[in-house]
């Protein structure tokens, strides 16, 4: 079964730091790769999705990486800003299924 | 309405009630899904519909029943739930839900708590 890690737990920086937060799974046979970040008691809310067969996804301040022979993500987050404080959450696609992580909780300090 | 809806945000129910949660996609996607999140455990798929019929139904309790009557809209039905089953439901849609890369996007979720 797929399983999907996500390190750290938690992160802390201040404002305008660059961050990486990352995402490693067991199985490298996935159709794609997902990021999604979640608010407090909100839904999720899809940042990047990269294909099996590409390399990395880049939207704004935020890129993805996948190395998929190696089972790893990577999201690079440029410049933190308070509101990017959030839940940050990976998913793969294997098969029909899809697994998630249980997340890095960033906080961004003013 | 744009994207996903779910509809109530917030449930109470008691264990011998019957309720329903509601999902609505407006994005004409073809694929929708129920997930469930407790706190600390990652998101649990429960049930995949794709073009209306069931294709996934990962060993969910038939407590949940769901239903599919459109490709827009999607029903959780709920009865004689345990206290364990408190936690945030999410609708999620996408194009398709065959093999490939299709992104999911997902509604706000419903917050349940069995007393």
């Amino acid at each position: 079964k797929q399983e999907v890690t996500q390190i750290p737990a938690a992160l802390s920086v201040p404002e305008g730091e660059n961050l990486v937060l990352n995402c490693s799974f067991t199985d490298s046979a996935i159709y794609n790769l997902q990021w999604f970040r979640q608010d407090p008691g909100k839904g999720l809310t899809s940042l990047l999705l990269i294909q099996s067969s590409q390399r990395e996804q880049t939207s704004g301040r935020l890129n993805a990486s996948l190395d998929k022979s190696s089972g790893r993500s990577t999201l690079y987050i440029a410049a933190s800003q308070p509101g990017d404080s959030a839940t940050y959450l990976c998913a793969v696609k294997t098969g029909n299924q899809f697994y998630f992580g249980t997340g890095t909780s960033l906080t961004v300090i003013p | 309405e744009t994207g996903v809806t779910q509809t109530p945000r917030h449930l109470v129910m008691g264990m011998t009630n019957k309720k329903s949660l509601k999902c609505e996609q407006h994005l004409g996607h073809n694929a929708m899904y129920w997930y469930k999140q407790s706190a600390k455990k990652p998101l649990e798929l429960m049930f995949v519909y794709n073009f209306k019929e069931q294709t996934e139904n990962n060993s969910v309790p038939s407590r949940f029943s769901p239903e599919c009557p459109n490709s827009s809209h999607l029903f959780l039905h709920l009865h004689t739930l345990q206290p364990e089953d408190s936690a945030l439901y999410l609708c999620a849609s996408s194009l398709f839900a065959l093999a490939g890369g299709n992104e999911q996007f997902f509604g706000p979720g419903t917050r349940l708590t069995v007393l």
